[in-house]
């Protein structure tokens, strides 16, 4: 059984200060896909890293896939209000597109 | 995630009843995948589908849950006799396939059941 597990669960910072999500499993993934839910929403596509040692940038947020492609992170600079959601870490088994989740992070920002 | 619809949005169900989640896909998409989440949790994968047929339902409970993807018209998700337990948001998702796994995720349809 193929496991996401994805840390801290839950996250309450103050405006403007950085944080980091991991997400690590003992499998091995063709890509890794980050989302981000709204309550009452589904998952938004953020990013798709693809290549093992990837980095990718979104404005303030910095995607990075692990070397063996088995772990990734996601941190944000300067967190605003506005970054409040449940964000979720996705991995890709082979290319069926099917996804295994992570259990998500609650971010709460706070002004 | 623009152009995943599902309806409808919210369902409630009595225990024993019949629930019919629809799906429809980004226009061009023929993949379809459907994930459940709890409360508190993150989604699990219940099944895939390409149109007319099921190609992974691994994720899928083997008694009362069913899923089909016609050649016309949405996805289905149907779930017979339905139990407090079934009680979750079900998502939906498509991709292009052919190679390109990227997938977008509908609003989902809240099941509860009383």
């Amino acid at each position: 059984t193929q496991l996401l597990e994805q840390s801290p669960q839950f996250l309450s910072i103050q405006e403007g200060e950085n944080l980091t999500v991991y997400c690590n499993s003992s499998s091995v993934f063709s890509s890794l896909q980050w989302y981000r839910q709204e309550p009452g929403e589904g998952p938004v596509l953020l990013v798709t890293v693809v290549t093992g040692g990837e980095v990718k940038k979104l404005k303030r947020l910095t995607f990075q896939f692990g070397d063996a492609r088995k772990d990734s992170s996601l941190h944000i600079t300067a967190a605003q209000t506005g970054d409040t959601g449940l964000y979720l870490c996705a991995g890709l088994i082979g290319n069926t597109g099917k996804l295994i989740f992570g259990q998500g992070t609650t971010l709460q920002v706070k002004p | 995630n623009a152009g995943v619809m599902q309806n409808p949005r919210h369902l409630v169900r009595r225990r024993g009843q019949e629930a019919r989640l629809r799906c429809s896909p980004v226009k061009g998409h023929s993949h379809v995948y459907w994930y459940r989440q709890l409360p508190e949790e993150g989604l699990k994968f219940m099944v895939y589908l390409q149109k007319e047929n099921i190609i992974d339902e691994s994720g899928m409970p083997k008694e009362r849950f069913s899923a089909e993807f016609p050649k016309e018209g949405p996805s289905i998700l149907r779930i017979q006799q339905v139990v407090r337990g079934d009680s979750a948001a079900y998502f939906c998702a498509s991709s292009l396939g052919g190679g390109n796994t990227e997938a977008f995720f509908g609003q989902g349809t809240r099941l509860t059941v009383v």
